[in-house]
């Protein structure tokens, strides 16, 4: 399996707080990829990056902010948490390879705002 | 737009019967992928397969295979003899153009019982 590795895995944090998520990976992909899961949404896509510093919002970006200051590692700051905000994150990375398009998950973070 | 349809919520069956799950992807590009992940109960996600829109050769992988139809745009993954452990929610993803930014369905469950 690719080498994506995502932490913290569980967080309980306060509304108002700022959180951090990160998602790091061994295999020297391009992209890379935040998503949020919830129930009846399936997986939305929150923000990706196509390289080092260069970023670009998803659909349900609106209280997130990311940076890439090195290609292996992409990190998720919720600004000020909210309970709506409480959710299942997925980091992902893709890239070409010598098997064609590939698309990677991580373990997920469930992150919960109290 | 691109838009991915799993139009079934929840399957169930019971263990040893054959299910399939359906996935239509309306597009207007002329060159895509489609992948499709299982979300057991534990939470991950793991990749099941990948096709792109030249292969239109039905695969087979043990109990698994999926039967791709470019004129109906549609990407039908069909589990034999199923199993208890196959309960999960099963995603089809396309990655549009220029494959990034998988853009998921809404999922179909399916429950195996004994």
């Amino acid at each position: 399996d690719a080498g994506i590795t995502q932490s913290p895995r569980h967080k309980v944090t306060e509304t108002g707080t700022p959180v951090t998520l990160r998602c790091h990976q061994t295999e020297n992909h391009r992209y890379m990829y935040w998503y949020r899961q919830d129930p009846g949404h399936g997986l939305r896509l929150i923000h990706y990056s196509y390289g080092v510093k260069d970023t670009d919002k998803g659909e349900v970006s609106d209280g997130y902010s990311v940076s890439r200051s090195k290609t292996e590692d992409f990190l998720l700051t919720l600004e000020s948490a909210t309970s709506s905000q409480t959710s299942v994150y997925f980091c992902a990375i893709s890239d070409w390879t010598g098997e064609g398009y590939g698309y990677t998950f991580g373990s997920g973070t469930r992150l919960t705002v109290v | 737009a691109q838009k991915v349809t799993q139009a079934q919520t929840e399957i169930s069956v019971v263990e040893k019967e054959d299910v399939t799950l359906d996935c239509v992807y309306e597009t207007r590009d002329t060159t895509y992928y489609l992948f499709w992940y299982k979300q057991p109960p534990s939470g991950e996600l793991v990749f099941l397969i990948r096709r792109n829109s030249f292969d239109e050769q039905n695969e087979i992988s043990g109990r698994y295979s999926w039967n791709f139809q470019k004129s109906t745009s549609s990407f039908n993954f069909t589990i034999t003899a199923s199993q208890v452990v196959d309960s999960a929610v099963y995603f089809c993803a396309p990655p549009p153009w220029p494959f990034q930014k998988l853009v998921f369905g809404t999922g179909t469950r399916l429950l195996v019982s004994p």
